[in-house]
């Protein structure tokens, strides 16, 4: 089993540039999160899904950010524009169905924008 | 809400002695689950044990126990027999019980940084 794989495992970029966060779950896992992580607020989550469907996302923190999930093996965090508060380790996050008490985590997206 | 507190942003043991790591949290629900996670430097998220509410019995697992008190809505991780491996950060989560609308969220804390001194 690869676990949860997100891509790219580091991103640069500038200040007003559009990032995708990607993120493939766990094969069979119905739920997907979303976390940030950053040194003031520690580990947010940003938004949940089940079964492709957006649950909760009053986690977002404005309208520069979605997230979408296509299908059952791919999710993305988009950041449009970009800005350099928005640095952070963004973890992916799997589990069968949000009943499950485990969260399978991925190893991170570490995005710092300039 | 739930909010979870973690009140000791670095902490240190030297190997092989025993250090405590508390965590406090805020909610109104009598049925919810606790975890402790672990965050080496390489960022990944390892679960290192977890308590449901409704059990009285603190959970342990190998070196690593908790020490669950539910009026005082305490729940604190002893680490026995610290190792170099130890070392990490650790997060302390709370989860609504599977009654709840908020079922599938974690929150969790701020974080305590655990050095390990040989």
């Amino acid at each position: 089993d690869a676990g949860v794989i997100q891509s790219p495992r580091h991103e640069v970029t500038e200040m007003g540039q559009e990032v995708t966060l990607r993120c493939k779950p766990i094969s069979g896992h119905n739920s997907l999160f979303w976390y940030r992580q950053t040194m003031m607020r520690g580990l947010e989550l940003l938004i949940y899904f089940n079964n492709n469907v957006p649950i909760d996302d009053s986690g977002m923190p404005e309208d520069r950010f979605s997230a979408k999930m296509p299908n059952a093996s791919f999710s993305t965090l988009k950041i449009q524009p970009s800005e350099p508060r928005d640095s952070a380790v963004y973890f992916c996050a799997s589990s069968p169905r949000p009943r499950v008490l485990r969260r399978f985590f991925g190893p991170g997206t570490r995005l710092t924008v300039l | 809400a739930q909010t979870v507190t973690q009140s000791q942003p670095e902490m240190s043991v030297q190997e092989a002695e025993t250090v405590t790591l508390s965590c406090t949290y805020d909610t109104s629900e009598s049925d919810y689950y606790l975890f402790w996670y672990k965050q080496p430097p390489s960022r990944q998220m390892i679960l290192v044990i977890r308590q449901e509410a409704y059990k009285q019995q603190n959970a342990t697992e190998n070196r690593f126990s908790v020490n669950f008190q539910k009026a005082a809505k305490s729940f604190s991780l002893k680490i026995s027999d610290s190792q170099l491996g130890d070392a990490a950060m650790y997060f302390c989560a709370y989860r609504s019980g599977h009654g709840s609308s908020n079922t599938g969220k974690l929150i969790f804390g701020q974080g305590t940084t655990l050095q390990v001194k040989p």
